[in-house]
């Protein structure tokens, strides 16, 4: 069975510019959350969906968004690129809200 | 809020068992996990434990978890080089929306 699929690998990015990640969960699993981990803060909840829902939401700014799609495939977009934004964004997917969650290889995300 | 902990070095000698702790705040928990994640590696789940669940022994890895304390430890047998990387504690299904994770161990072995 697959694995999650998280695609792009590597983004180089402006302040300013936005960006859309995307990822693919494992088979048959519809709940996908994102995280982002940061050397200063760790890994951070961002957001988890269910069945094209956002079910949970971390406390990150309006910036960042998401959506599922009808295959539980997700797609992350972060507007008006700060700095700060820089790090690695994993998604992760289970089975159900709150399940145990099965990552992927990250996207990692520069912003110069 | 809610809150996990970890010592953020660990080393042993290859061979010996290695014990990387975790305490957590949230007493709503319903599952908490091991992470284990390599350089520029995704992060792998090693194991979890249900909150009603005292220990959970899977090969090398044993979990104890101690609810009254919520206190977690994940102990590696027969500890090998392949072993080296960041072990992350995280819990879930409780007050807070997705998995809290601590910071990380680094588990260093000593030839």
């Amino acid at each position: 069975k697959a694995g999650v699929t998280q695609t792009p690998r590597y983004l180089i990015k402006t302040r300013g510019q936005q960006v859309t990640l995307s990822c693919s969960p494992i088979s048959g699993h519809r709940s996908v959350s994102w995280y982002q981990q940061t050397p200063g803060q760790g890994l951070q909840f961002l957001f988890e969906y269910f069945s094209e829902t956002q079910r949970n939401k971390g406390n990150f700014p309006g910036r960042f968004s998401g959506r599922q799609f009808s295959n539980s495939r997700s797609e992350m977009n972060v507007s008006t690129l700060e700095l700060g934004d820089s790090a690695l964004y994993f998604c992760a997917s289970s089975l159900r809200v709150n399940g145990e969650a099965f990552f992927g290889q990250g996207t990692r995300l520069t912003v110069v | 809020g809610e809150d996990v902990e970890q010592s953020l070095f660990l080393s042993v000698r290859e061979g010996d068992s290695s014990v990387i702790n975790c305490t957590y705040t949230d007493s709503s928990s319903t599952y908490l996990y091991w992470y284990k994640q390599e350089p520029g590696a995704g992060l792998q789940l090693l194991t979890y434990i249900f909150s009603n669940m005292d220990m959970k022994q899977d090969q090398r890895l044993t979990v104890l978890l101690n609810k009254k304390d919520k206190h977690l430890s994940l102990r590696i047998a027969d500890t090998q080089t392949g072993d080296s990387a960041i072990y992350f504690c995280a819990e879930g299904g409780g007050g807070a929306d997705g998995l809290t994770f601590g910071k990380g161990t680094h588990l260093i072995i000593q030839p």
